[in-house]
């Protein structure tokens, strides 16, 4: 069964700090991992990352892609308190016709 | 455009009542799903709809029932409801299976 999992389930740091949330999955013939910010409501958008393209970032985040490893990092640099949210992984397989989502990250920027 | 609109926001039932949920796209895409998320679980497929037309159980389907009335509409109906089934319920949709999924702003449920 394809499974997703996150690391630390919750983090708490100071404004400023770089913080990195780790995804690790096992998914039969992977196809693509996908990030999504959650805040108060609804989940958005973040990266998609494929196998033929490893790193994406925008702006202070960033994410790779460690295909050798089946997991991926999501990287924050001088964090806001506007980066407060849950950080959520997904995975998607060819023929699942879904996406697998882990448990995700609370993520706190105290100021 | 809406994106991902779905009703009602809030809803209170008490066990054993029925109730439907509602969830709409303007996006004109061919995918929905629909996920219950509960503290620490992060999100659980219900159920999907890989095209209109088809429907297929995710990961938690028990007690719940889909209908995809058409390309922009996806239900989700709790026929007689138990107080497990208090969550948030998102809806989502995407253009294909492998594209990014666009989220509704969620319907919280609970059962008494």
């Amino acid at each position: 069964e394809d499974k997703v999992v996150q690391s630390p389930l919750s983090l708490v740091v100071h404004e400023g700090d770089t913080v990195t949330l780790n995804c690790s999955y096992e998914v039969t013939n992977f196809r693509s991992l996908l990030w999504y910010k959650q805040e108060k409501k609804a989940p958005t958008f973040l990266f998609m990352l494929t196998s033929s393209g490893i790193e994406k970032k925008s702006g202070r985040l960033s994410s790779i892609l460690d295909k050798k490893e089946l997991s991926s990092i999501l990287n924050i640099t001088a964090t806001q308190t506007g980066d407060s949210a849950i950080y959520l992984c997904a995975v998607e397989a060819p023929g699942a016709q879904k996406l697998v989502f882990g448990q995700g990250t609370r993520l706190t920027i105290n100021p | 455009n809406a994106g991902v609109t779905q009703t009602p926001k809030f809803q209170v039932l008490k066990t054993g009542q029925s109730m439907t949920l509602q969830c709409a796209q303007d996006m004109n895409h061919n995918s929905m799903y629909w996920y219950r998320q509960d503290p620490g679980m992060g999100l659980r497929l219900i159920y999907y709809s890989a095209s209109e037309g088809t429907t297929d159980k995710g990961e938690v389907p028990n007690g719940y029932n889909v209908s995809r009335l058409n390309k922009r509409e996806f239900s989700l109906r709790l026929e007689s409801a138990a107080p497990s089934q208090t969550s948030v319920y998102f809806c989502a949709s995407s253009e294909a299976p492998w594209y990014e999924q666009f989220f509704g702003p969620g319907t919280r449920l609970t059962v008494l």
